[in-house]
């Protein structure tokens, strides 16, 4: 079975461009998040969907990130403008029902911005 | 004080060791909770579940004190395969976002 598919695997982009992560779920699954992972940091939620239904969106850094789920398979993060300190591994991952169940994680998406 | 606590390590251990981590958390109406593991560069993967009974998955032993508000895990016999970063998750209902802790990172040696 597929697990999380999150494309690009890595992306290197200039400071104010647009970047945009992709993230497919796990088929089933109704539950899908978004963490970005850095050293300073460690792991943080930014956003979770149930439904394709945003939930929580309280770590949402600012503005600049956006994120959709337009339907069951497919969920966007995008980062707009770019800034160096939003370099980081961002992972997607999915559960079957809720914030309560294992998440499965995606390969995650390694963002350099300069 | 942090919502999700661990030790960072690293934990140094020889092969065949017992070793344990502990979390704590903050929050009282927190209600699940789960051992993530981590390798380096790779995604962090469900070790197990912890139950407020307590559970156990081979060599790996979880537990679950509500009233003091932590949870550890047990890993006897340690392996050279279970070097990696331990994450410790507490997550709830109604509003209640997952809290991954920092992680604790274990390296064992021949």
């Amino acid at each position: 079975d597929a697990g999380v598919i999150q494309s690009p695997r890595h992306e290197v982009t200039e400071m104010g461009q647009e970047v945009t992560l992709r993230c497919k779920p796990i088929s089933g699954h109704n539950s899908l998040f978004w963490y970005r992972q850095t050293m300073m940091r460690g792991l943080e939620l930014l956003i979770y969907f149930n439904n394709n239904v945003p939930i929580d969106d309280s770590g949402m850094p600012e503005d600049r990130f956006s994120a959709k789920m337009p339907n069951a398979s497919f969920s966007t993060l995008k980062i707009q403008p770019s800034e160096p300190r939003d370099s980081a591994v961002y992972f997607c991952a999915s559960s079957f029902q809720g914030n309560q169940e294992t998440q499965y994680f995606g390969p995650g998406t390694r963002l350099l911005v300069l | 004080r942090k919502e999700v606590e661990q030790d960072p390590g690293p934990f140094n251990v020889p092969e065949g060791a017992t070793v344990a981590f502990n979390c704590t958390y903050s929050n009282s109406a927190s209600q699940s909770f789960f051992w993530y593991r981590q390798d380096c560069r790779k995604e962090p993967k469900l070790l197990m579940s912890v139950y407020s009974s307590g559970n156990e998955d081979g060599r790996f032993t979880a537990q679950l004190n509500r009233a003091s508000q932590y949870i550890s895990l047990l890993i006897r016999d340690s392996k050279l395969s279970d070097s990696a970063t331990y994450l410790c998750v507490v997550s709830g209902t109604g509003g209640f976002k997952t809290i991954f802790g920092a992680g604790t990172r274990l390296f064992v040696k021949a």
